[in-house]
C-alpha cells in the first residue's frame, strides 16, 4: 500500500545539537515531497519541497532535506538546533494531485 | 498575495448539534481546496477535496459533509455532531495539488 511513514513519534535533542528526523515513502513513482512544522494550536508551515533535480533542499529556519531514491527517504536536518525549533514535523507527499502526511514527529529540544 | 482564513479558531458544542466551519481564500482564484483533520496526537487526515465549485470529493466516509458554495469559499458541516467529531480542523488551499498546500490556523473543535 501507498504510505508516508515518519517512524519516529518523538524526538528529543539539546539546544545546539544537531537534528535529523526520518520520513520513507513508499509509491510507484518519485512524489513530490514536503515537509511541514506544526507548532501547537497552530496550522501547518511549508518549510521545504521536492521536486526534481538536486536532492538536497534547503529550506525556511536553517532546515534541510535530502532525497534519497535508493533508500525511499527524504529526510530533514538542521545543523544546530534552537529551542524555538520545538514543534511537530511533518513529511508529506503529493501523488495524483492530493497531499498525504506522515503521523508526524514530535521535537523536544532541552536547554 | 495569497491568504486564507478559517474559523472560529475554537469551538466547543454539544453532541448531536450542528457545525458549520468556513474557510476562505483571497489572492486567488480557482484554488483546489481541502479540509484535513488532526485528532489528539495522530496526524492528518484528509476529509474533502474540491477542485472546483460544488465539486466535492470524499475521502472518508462519515457524518460530515462540505460544500463550496462559491470559488474560494469551503466550508464544511455535519448535521449531527458525535463526541469522535472532536479535534483539529485545518483547511488548506493549492494553486494545482502538486505545489505543496497553504494552511488555515486551523479550529480546534470539542464535542462535549
Amino acid at each position: 500500500a501507498q504510505s508516508v511513514t515518519q517512524p519516529d513519534i518523538h524526538i528529543t535533542v539539546s539546544e545546539g545539537a544537531s537534528l535529523e528526523l526520518r520520513c520513507n515513502y513508499s509509491y510507484g513513482a518519485t512524489p513530490y515531497l514536503f515537509w511541514y512544522v506544526q507548532s501547537p494550536g497552530q496550522g501547518l508551515q511549508l518549510l521545504l519541497k521536492y521536486f526534481s533535480g538536486d536532492t538536497l533542499v534547503q529550506g525556511i529556519k536553517g532546515f534541510e532535506a535530502e532525497f534519497k531514491r535508493s533508500q525511499s527517504s527524504f529526510n530533514l536536518r538542521k545543523p544546530s538546533v534552537h529551542w524555538s525549533d520545538a514543534a511537530e514535523y511533518f513529511c508529506a507527499v503529493v501523488v495524483r494531485d492530493d497531499m498525504r502526511f506522515g503521523a508526524g514527529t514530535r521535537l523536544t529540544v532541552k536547554p | 498575495s495569497q491568504t486564507i482564513h478559517q474559523w472560529p479558531a475554537t469551538l466547543v458544542q454539544p453532541v448531536g448539534s450542528p457545525l458549520s466551519l468556513e474557510c476562505t481564500v483571497e489572492g486567488t482564484s480557482n484554488p483546489n481546496l481541502y479540509w484535513y483533520r488532526q485528532a489528539a496526537g495522530r496526524g492528518l487526515q484528509l476529509l474533502f477535496y474540491s477542485v472546483g465549485i460544488g465539486q466535492i470529493s470524499s475521502e472518508v466516509p462519515q457524518n460530515l459533509s462540505a460544500s463550496r458554495p462559491q470559488d474560494r469559499q469551503f466550508i464544511l458541516s455535519s448535521k449531527k455532531l458525535l463526541l469522535s467529531d472532536s479535534g483539529f480542523y485545518l483547511c488548506a488551499w493549492s494553486e494545482t495539488g502538486l505545489d505543496g498546500y497553504t494552511f488555515g490556523s486551523g479550529t480546534r473543535l470539542t464535542v462535549v
